[in-house]
């Protein structure tokens, strides 16, 4: 099966600087990424993803990067302000498959 | 808010006993996953419904089963309850049967169980 790796667990940034998570995957199989936010109390709530046929997608302070021959994916948020603290988790999926697989998520914590 | 809702939020009880956590789908979702959420671990997949017919197994532990109602919502039920079983469930909808097939999954608030 699918396994993915993330790191790092735990992340903390100035408000304002960059912020980078970084997964792996093994299924070379897998072509949908999916990175999803969760916030104390919540459930996770799907904030950008990717497919394998792009290498890169941008929304707003958020961007994703995909490197399939490398089989890793990244998610990048800029100018961070202290409302992204919370945990995110990346995932992989198949198009014709029936679940995702996450990775172990990473908290960030946005310094004011 | 995801339009995802699962009851209880909160649900204490001692070992052996068995639960029933329950989910109800966003409208017009045929899908629904369950997910386990332990402190040290990810989201873990538990099981696939779509449309009232078992889609997909994941670690799903088999003193665990699950179901889905002709109204589409879902029930985990968990028996000869262990502490390990403390954890968070959630439970996920999305509108089609392909569960990693870049259909957005939207996630209930969850239940946090707690096993004494």
């Amino acid at each position: 099966g699918e396994n993915v790796e993330q790191h790092p667990s735990t992340l903390s940034v100035q408000e304002g600087d960059s912020a980078v998570i970084k997964c792996t995957y093994s299924d070379s199989a897998s072509n949908y990424f999916p990175w999803y936010k969760q916030e104390l109390g919540k459930g996770p709530q799907l904030i950008i993803d990717i497919r394998s046929n792009v290498g890169e997608k941008k929304d707003q302070r958020i961007a994703v990067t995909l490197n399939k021959t490398a089989k890793h994916f990244s998610l990048h948020i800029t100018e961070t302000q202290p409302e992204d603290s919370a945990v995110y988790f990346c995932a992989a999926g198949r198009s014709l498959g029936n679940q995702f697989y996450f990775g172990t998520g990473t908290s960030l914590t946005v310094i004011p | 808010d995801s339009g995802v809702t699962q009851t209880p939020k909160h649900l204490i009880t001692a070992t052996g006993q068995r639960v029933t956590l329950r989910c109800s789908p966003r409208s017009g979702d045929l899908s629904v996953y369950w997910y386990q959420q332990s402190l040290d671990q990810g989201l873990q997949f538990l099981i696939h419904y779509y449309n009232g017919e078992e889609r997909a197994k994941g670690n799903i532990l088999e003193r665990f089963s699950a179901q889905q109602f002709p109204d589409l919502h879902s029930e985990l039920n968990l028996s000869s309850l262990e502490l390990g079983d403390s954890a968070l469930y959630f439970c996920a909808s999305s509108v089609v049967a392909s569960g990693g097939g870049g259909n957005e999954q939207f996630f209930g608030p969850g239940t946090r169980l707690t096993v004494l």
